[in-house]
């Protein structure tokens, strides 16, 4: 059951452009988090935002959520080809199993040097 | 810092084998997980330990099962391997589960393939 849906699926652009991900989800929310997947490794957690919270910031990191319209972004300013990865929302969602954080299929980022 | 440790890191079975997937942290966390990835499907949960002794079902549970050794092990088995559970598969660890603003922390993963 996937709840979170990134979007684009995938985003190429050159080192020192932004890179703007998009996540949309279906029910209410306790808090949305984000994660990187380089490739042949597991998932690192960049950053969480509450469902009281609007805007959050982490180094060159901007999240924003959007409850009313069940949607977030992610934001990473002056890309570097670093940043190439995959990128994943997952919501930790109200009811259902414990545990269960739902992972969206992810944004795969590639920044050209 | 180890921080959440899979072994083996790749596996090849025949259909039919057993075998099991081993995860370890160091990190005194209470809540351990087992995910699976597929090509396009994302993560999704296998079983789920909130804390030691204590397992419970995700969404793909058919096929496994799970034991919380102890407060560092959790382990995943296949009593039967079949084709379809060829993936990638992730273990993970949280201080707290669900619901209390978690981040969930990462191995990197076991390569299964069955034949």
């Amino acid at each position: 059951s996937q709840q979170g849906e990134e979007d684009p699926q995938a985003l190429s652009i050159q080192e020192g452009e932004n890179a703007t991900m998009n996540c949309s989800y279906k029910t209410s929310i306790n808090n949305l988090q984000w994660y990187r997947q380089n490739s042949g490794r597991g998932l690192v957690h960049l950053i969480l935002i509450r469902s009281n919270e609007r805007e959050k910031h982490s180094g060159r990191l901007r999240v924003t959520l959007d409850t009313s319209k069940k949607s977030s972004s992610l934001l990473i300013t002056a890309s570097r080809a670093a940043d190439t990865a995959s990128y994943f929302c997952a919501t930790d969602a109200y009811g259902g199993s414990q545990g269960n954080l739902i992972f969206g299929k992810g944004t795969k980022l590639s920044v050209k040097p | 810092n180890a921080g959440v440790t899979q072994t083996p890191k790749f596996q090849v079975l025949k259909t039919g084998q057993s075998m099991t997937l081993q995860c370890a942290q160091d990190m005194n966390h209470n809540s351990m997980y087992w995910y699976r990835q597929d090509p396009g499907m994302g993560l999704r949960l296998i079983y789920y330990s909130a804390s030691e002794g204590t397992t419970d079902k995700g969404e793909v549970p058919n096929g496994y099962n799970v034991s919380r050794l102890n407060k560092r092990e959790f382990s995943l088995r296949l009593e039967s391997a079949a084709p379809s559970q060829t993936s990638v598969y992730f273990c993970a660890s949280s201080e707290y589960g669900r619901g209390r603003g978690q981040p969930q922390h990462f191995g990197d993963g076991t390569r299964l393939s069955i034949l």
